[in-house]
């Protein structure tokens, strides 16, 4: 079935360091994918998404492309900030209307 | 963007109690709706998906008569933990799906369920 690994965490910066997190999927077809942000005791938001090949997707400075050859969805952002610390979700959905699946979660410390 | 709300944001209820959960979407009407569970530093698990006005689909291994989930109109869904046991406890999150051509769905804050 369809599924998506994130690296493990936790991921520790220093302020204005480079930041990478690593998606990759298996799915069937052509799913939508995404970057969720969860911070300390709250729900998700929504970061970022793409939904098709060679898309690319931002917000705050954060970026990830769609690469259907290598089937990842590498989460970036150039220098981080200590409010960036969170734990980042990538999910991918297969269907519109259908149920988002998400990796497991890579938590971000970002120390000052 | 859309706004999701859940209530209560935390409850300590004792073993044996039942727990009603409720997800309202605030500026939209959400035909589908979903739950799911997060245990600490792991994963959102999806536990059901609801659409207005029939049953819940529950996923494998959810047990449908422990966790009954009504979705009586287009912004409202509960969720009601039967029974609870502290192994019950855990983050509940909700999240909404709008209807339409631009389809997204949006989270709810959750809501920390403590079983004593």
């Amino acid at each position: 079935g369809d599924s998506v690994t994130q690296m493990e965490g936790p991921v520790t910066l220093s302020e204005e360091a480079f930041l990478t997190i690593n998606c990759t999927y298996t799915a069937t077809g052509y799913p939508s994918l995404f970057w969720y942000v969860q911070y300390p005791g709250e729900g998700l938001q929504l970061l970022l998404k793409a939904t098709k090949a060679d898309d690319k997707g931002s917000n705050k400075g954060f970026e990830a492309t769609y690469r259907k050859e290598t089937t990842s969805f590498h989460l970036e952002k150039g220098s981080v900030q200590v409010s960036d610390s969170a734990v980042y979700f990538c999910a991918l959905r297969n269907n519109q209307g259908g149920k988002l699946i998400f990796g497991q979660g890579t938590e971000l410390s970002v120390k000052p | 963007g859309a706004v999701v709300s859940q209530h209560p944001s935390w409850v300590i209820c004792k073993s044996g109690t039942s727990v009603k959960i409720e997800c309202r979407s605030l500026d939209f009407q959400a035909t589908t709706m979903f739950w799911y569970r997060q245990f600490p530093k792991q994963s959102l698990m999806l536990m059901a998906t609801s659409n207005e006005g029939s049953k819940a689909t529950y996923e494998q291994g959810v047990e449908k008569d422990k966790f009954l989930i009504n979705h009586a109109s287009l912004t409202l869904s509960t969720l009601t933990v039967t029974s609870a046991h502290p192994e019950d406890s855990s983050f509940y999150i909700c999240s909404a799906g709008t209807s339409g051509v631009s389809y997204e769905q949006y989270f709810g804050p959750g809501t920390r369920l403590t079983v004593t």
